[in-house]
């Protein structure tokens, strides 16, 4: 079975802090994302990375950052957390050629009071 | 318009009722099409996973993709209360990441 491991299930952090989300997955997998979830919006892409030290750009990249410094995990970073962050965050993985096929993590459920 | 379109619901049903949910979507050169589903506080989970048109079935789920309609749906025959689960619909033209719907919340009454 392929398991995405997401370092935390639930997180509290202050406003202003840098928060760093931790996604391991031990499957070889290539491909890895990391998504947001907000009810009523749905699941929203953040960052993407198809291969070690590479990364690109989703839809609302604003106020993240990441890092691959290797295959099996993938990093997301707050750099300066703030209240509309607050969010359930998901990371997924997939392997060539079917990057389509995304398989995701527990989630985490950060709150930035 | 946005890419992919998905009725949030909820949608309520009893046991052992056909479940039916649809997503419809604009760009023709989407390829893959996936549903996942995602129990509360867990991640999605993919249920299935079509290319291009045609049906695929697995146990009480048949997935249909009619591209000419650019409408794709999921069915739960006999459906369970295990079933309750929000419902997604994700699609990707193939060399980019996946584009999701809002995904439909599912009761099934026992």
């Amino acid at each position: 079975d392929v398991k995405v491991t997401q370092s935390s299930r639930y997180l509290v952090k202050r406003t202003g802090e840098k928060v760093f989300l931790e996604c391991v997955q031990d499957m070889d997998h290539e491909n890895m994302f990391w998504y947001r979830q907000d009810p009523g919006l749905g699941l929203r892409l953040i960052y993407f990375s198809y291969d070690v030290k590479m990364k690109e750009k989703g839809d609302i990249p604003e106020g993240y950052s990441v890092s691959r410094e290797k295959k099996e995990r993938f990093s997301l970073i707050l750099e300066s957390a703030s209240t509309n962050q607050t969010s359930m965050y998901l990371c997924a993985s997939s392997y060539e050629p079917n990057r389509e096929e995304a398989f995701f993590g527990q989630g985490t459920r950060l709150t930035v009071v | 318009q946005k890419e992919v379109e998905q009725d949030p619901g909820p949608l309520s049903v009893p046991e052992g009722a056909i479940v039916s949910l649809n997503c419809t979507y604009s760009n023709s050169a989407f390829q893959y099409f996936m549903w996942y589903r995602q129990y509360s506080r867990k991640g999605p989970e993919l249920l299935m996973y079509t290319y291009s048109s045609g049906n695929k079935e697995d146990g009480r789920f048949t997935a249909q993709v009619d591209k000419s309609s650019k409408y794709i749906s999921l069915f739960i025959r006999d459906s369970q209360p295990s079933d309750s689960a929000t419902y997604l619909c994700a699609m990707s033209a193939g060399n980019t990441p996946l584009v999701f719907g809002k995904g439909t919340r599912l009761s099934v009454i026992a």
